[in-house]
């Protein structure tokens, strides 16, 4: 299985200051024929399924804030929050979907300092 | 409004069978692979299993092959997931979700919970 590992654990930012997580998968999750990165970014709040937020390791979803930004290649990614909000106060998951099972990272809680 | 609702969830014993449905509405169901998630609270979600548009084309992660089958009734808008031989491990919220055809997961239902447990 393809191996995909957040980090942090956990981050602590002020509100207005920039948040920033990263994924790194054990395989390179751009395919070749369409240059596209499987890779996907969801936030979850407490009581709530996961919301997709990103796609194609850059495209956002639409309703989701432009604050809001993915980006990286191959194996290394990265969720950029660059303001935080009270609202941003979640869970957030990685998942490829480069490859049956489409596995998900273990989570960044993101937290208000 | 896309909407998703999961249920035959429960608490059953280990070795038993269950099975759920995610009622869909609100767009074109047949046009979308669909997908099951299971979920333990305050961990990563673990992705089970996808059908495909026809229902003809299934997959699974391998901690549930043999075990599980996936299906869909297009006319009813309806996909299932027949959970037999349940194990303590099976237990979670499983959330149905849709692919958005990227693809990845663009809406979820609200989860039903299984409870494998003696």
């Amino acid at each position: 299985d393809i191996v995909v590992t957040q980090s942090p654990d956990s981050l602590a930012v002020s509100l207005g200051e920039r948040a920033t997580i990263t994924c790194k998968s054990s395989q390179s999750l751009l395919y070749s024929t369409n240059n596209k990165n499987y890779l996907a970014w969801y936030q979850q709040k407490p009581g709530q399924p996961p919301k997709l937020l990103i796609y194609w390791a850059s495209t956002r979803e639409s309703g989701v804030p432009d604050r809001l930004s993915g980006s990286g290649s191959g194996t290394d990614f990265t969720l950029t929050i660059s303001s935080l909000q009270a609202e941003d106060v979640a869970v957030y998951y990685c998942q490829q979907y480069y490859r049956i099972p489409h596995t998900f990272g273990r989570g960044t809680k993101l937290e208000i300092k | 409004e896309v909407q998703l609702v999961e249920s035959g969830g429960g608490l059953v014993q280990p070795g038993g069978s269950l099975r759920l449905s995610c009622a869909a509405s609100g767009f074109t169901f047949s046009s979308h692979w669909m997908h099951w998630v299971r979920q333990v609270p305050g961990s990563r979600p673990v992705w089970v299993s996808r059908v495909n548009k026809e229902g003809t084309i299934s997959n699974y992660t391998d901690s549930v092959k043999g075990r599980f089958t996936v299906s869909r009734d297009n006319a009813r808008n309806t996909v299932y997931l027949q959970m037999n031989s349940l194990r303590v491990e099976d237990t979670g919220i499983y959330y149905c979700a849709r692919d958005g055809g990227e693809p990845s997961l663009d809406y979820w239902g609200q989860g039903t919970l299984v409870i494998v447990s003696s």
